[in-house]
């Protein structure tokens, strides 16, 4: 079956410490993959956004990497800071052309002051 | 403006009332779709709008019924729910279909069913 999976349901972190979330996908091949914050009661926000035929994305504190033969896409958050605590959902197109978005399960992240 | 605009906020509703979510962009989206949220899961879509016709549905209950009045607008009309449809509903745009540059998303409407 087809799934994406964010592989902590919950992070706690350090105030200035990197966070490192995960998304995996099985049976999927997306054209492109996408990462949204979401805060309590509120809709996604779009961060970043990273195709195929590319590894790495940057904005300002924020890293996404994309690695199409392990399935897997690794967002960074630098210098994280308590503001940064929210759910962060990773979502992405497949090739298949029905262009829709499927969102991960997301991860609850905290960042400790 | 850069916004999605979703009224009401919140929605108390009895299983035999008719109600309906508004959703609202002036971005010039081509796009237009409604999430069901369940809390501490992703959002899970329901309807996609392309240049006002409907042109994905998820195989969701006859008693949600959506409509695109225009390339602004979007509705989603309840009927006969079921508690089990409690939710927060999203709705969002992209400027189409296949647009890479992600969704603008509303901040949702809480629904609850009696």
């Amino acid at each position: 079956s087809q799934k994406i999976e964010q592989n902590s349901e919950a992070l706690n972190i350090q105030e200035g410490k990197t966070a490192t979330l995960t998304c995996n996908y099985t049976n999927y091949s997306p054209a492109y993959l996408q990462w949204y914050r979401q805060d309590p009661g509120r809709g996604p926000v779009f961060l970043l956004l990273i195709r195929e035929n590319e590894k790495e994305k940057r904005k300002e504190r924020l890293k996404v990497t994309f690695d199409t033969t392990l399935k897997q896409s690794l967002f960074h958050i630098t210098a994280s800071q308590p503001a940064d605590s929210a759910t962060y959902l990773c979502a992405l197109v497949p090739t298949s052309g029905t262009y829709k978005y499927i969102f991960g399960t997301g991860t609850r992240l905290k960042v400790l002051a | 403006d850069t916004e999605v605009t979703q009224t009401p906020k919140h929605l108390v509703m009895g299983m035999t009332n008719k109600k309906s979510l508004k959703c609202e962009q002036h971005m010039g989206h081509r796009a237009m779709y409604w999430y069901k949220q369940k809390a501490k899961k992703p959002p899970e879509l329901m309807f996609v709008y392309s240049y006002e016709k409907l042109s994905i549905n998820e195989s969701v209950p006859s008693r949600f019924s959506p409509e695109c009045p225009n390339s602004s607008l979007l509705n989603l009309h309840l009927h006969a729910l079921q508690p089990e449809d409690s939710a927060l509903y999203l709705c969002a745009s992209s400027q189409d279909r296949g647009s890479s540059h992600g969704y603008t998303f509303g901040s949702g409407t809480r629904l609850t069913v009696v």
